[in-house]
Parts: structure tokens; C-alpha cells; sequence
């Protein structure tokens, strides 16, 4: 299986502030990774696809990067909407795995 | 507008049985891979299983393989998780969703979920 680790698993920060959330995977990633966000109460909404691809609707302050075993999300000014769990997510094959999710906190 | 309504969800006792339905709208249904992904009480996010559109192929993780059977009805916009030999570790909320499986591969559209506890 493809492990995908993510950090830092939680971390507080400010209004305005530029957030960057990693993922290692434990084997090189030749698909795609996607990133996720959750709301308490809420369906989850993907963020980014194909590693570096906005879904539609989603403000462009969210960015995804990487390639290989190491991918980052990261918000340029963060939003209060933005308070949220993130979790990153490979695609490459079954079974199909998540991190472990990082919570951004307001400071 | 997309749109996946779970329901189900209930306290069962171990080793029990339930059948979770999403009710899809919104989309051509019977056009997508459909998935189960849950999340247990604290914990992440868990991928359990996934279905072709026509239903020919199937994939679970292997904690549920045996016990859990993903099916659907495509002339009733409905996708179905049949959970048998129920356990503690299956509690979590079970979330139905689209997999884009064209040419990316994610989740596009999720629903809210359905709580499943498993308790005696």
C-alpha cells in the first residue's frame, strides 16, 4: 500500500498568514495527488486534482505542487473560511489512501 | 446541481449486518464510478470501496474485503454498501462519493454521510 504522510498534523495560524501543509508518499506517486478539504457537518471538498489542478469554484489563494514522493498545498492569505481539516490523497492505485489530515487552527 | 444523500446509519451490535443507500441527482448517474469513503470518530479519512459504472468491477480495502459488498442501481440513481460481520473498528461516518475516473482520478462530489455504531 501506498502510505501517505502528512504534516504537520495541526497548526494555528493568523488571518492573512501563507499556510504550506506536506505529503510524502512511501513510493514515487506516477498518477496524480489530490487535496481535500473538511468542515464539521459538512461534505468534503476537493480543493486540488491532478496535483496542481483547481477544481472549479475554488478561490486560486489555494495552490497544490510537487511530483515524485513530496506534494504541498498551500494557501497564500488565509481566509477565516479556511479553518479546516486538509488531506492529501493518492490516486495512483488500490487501495486508494489518504494522510493522516492536518487541522488549521485560528492563533 | 450534484447532489448524494446517504442514509442508514444506526447503532448495530457486533457482528450484525446494515445496508447504507446514497440517493444520487444531479448528474448522469449511471455514467461514474461511485466510492464509500469513511471517517472514524477522531480519526481520518478511509477509502472502502469503489464501483464501475455498470457495476462490472469492484475494489475494497482489505479491512472490510469479505464482509462489506458495494453494489448499485443505476434505474434508481442509487448507490448501496451492504456491511455484514459488523466490528468496532467499522464505526465511523460512511460519506457516498463520485469518483472522476475519466482521465483525473479523484473524488468530485461527496454527500454529508451517515453515522454507523457499532456497539454492544
Amino acid at each position: 500500500d501506498i502510505q501517505m504522510t502528512q504534516s504537520p498534523s495541526s497548526l494555528s495560524a493568523s488571518v492573512g498568514d501563507r499556510v504550506t501543509i506536506t505529503c510524502r508518499a512511501s513510493q514515487t506517486i506516477t498518477r496524480h495527488v489530490n487535496w481535500y478539504q473538511l468542515k464539521p457537518g459538512q461534505a468534503p471538498k476537493v480543493l486540488i486534482y491532478a496535483t496542481s489542478t483547481l477544481q472549479s469554484g475554488v478561490p486560486s489563494r489555494f495552490r497544490g505542487s510537487g511530483s515524485g514522493t513530496d506534494f504541498t498545498l498551500t494557501i497564500s492569505s488565509l481566509r477565516p473560511e479556511d479553518f479546516a481539516t486538509y488531506y492529501c490523497q493518492q490516486s495512483d492505485r488500490t487501495p486508494l489512501t489518504f494522510g493522516g489530515g492536518t487541522t488549521v487552527e485560528i492563533k | 446541481e450534484v447532489r448524494l444523500v446517504e442514509s442508514g446509519g444506526d447503532l448495530v451490535q457486533p457482528g450484525g449486518s446494515l445496508r447504507l443507500s446514497c440517493e444520487a441527482s444531479g448528474f448522469t448517474f449511471s455514467s461514474y464510478w461511485m466510492s464509500w469513503v469513511r471517517q472514524a470518530p477522531g480519526k481520518g479519512l478511509e477509502w472502502v470501496a469503489n464501483i464501475k459504472h455498470d457495476g462490472s468491477e469492484k475494489y475494497y480495502v482489505d479491512s472490510v474485503k469479505g464482509r462489506f459488498t458495494i453494489s448499485r442501481d443505476n434505474a434508481k440513481n442509487s448507490l448501496y454498501l451492504h456491511m455484514n460481520n459488523l466490528r468496532g473498528e467499522d464505526t465511523a461516518v460512511y460519506h457516498c462519493a463520485r469518483w472522476e475516473a475519466y482521465s483525473d482520478y479523484f473524488f468530485d462530489f461527496w454527500g454529508q454521510g451517515t453515522l454507523v455504531a457499532v456497539s454492544s
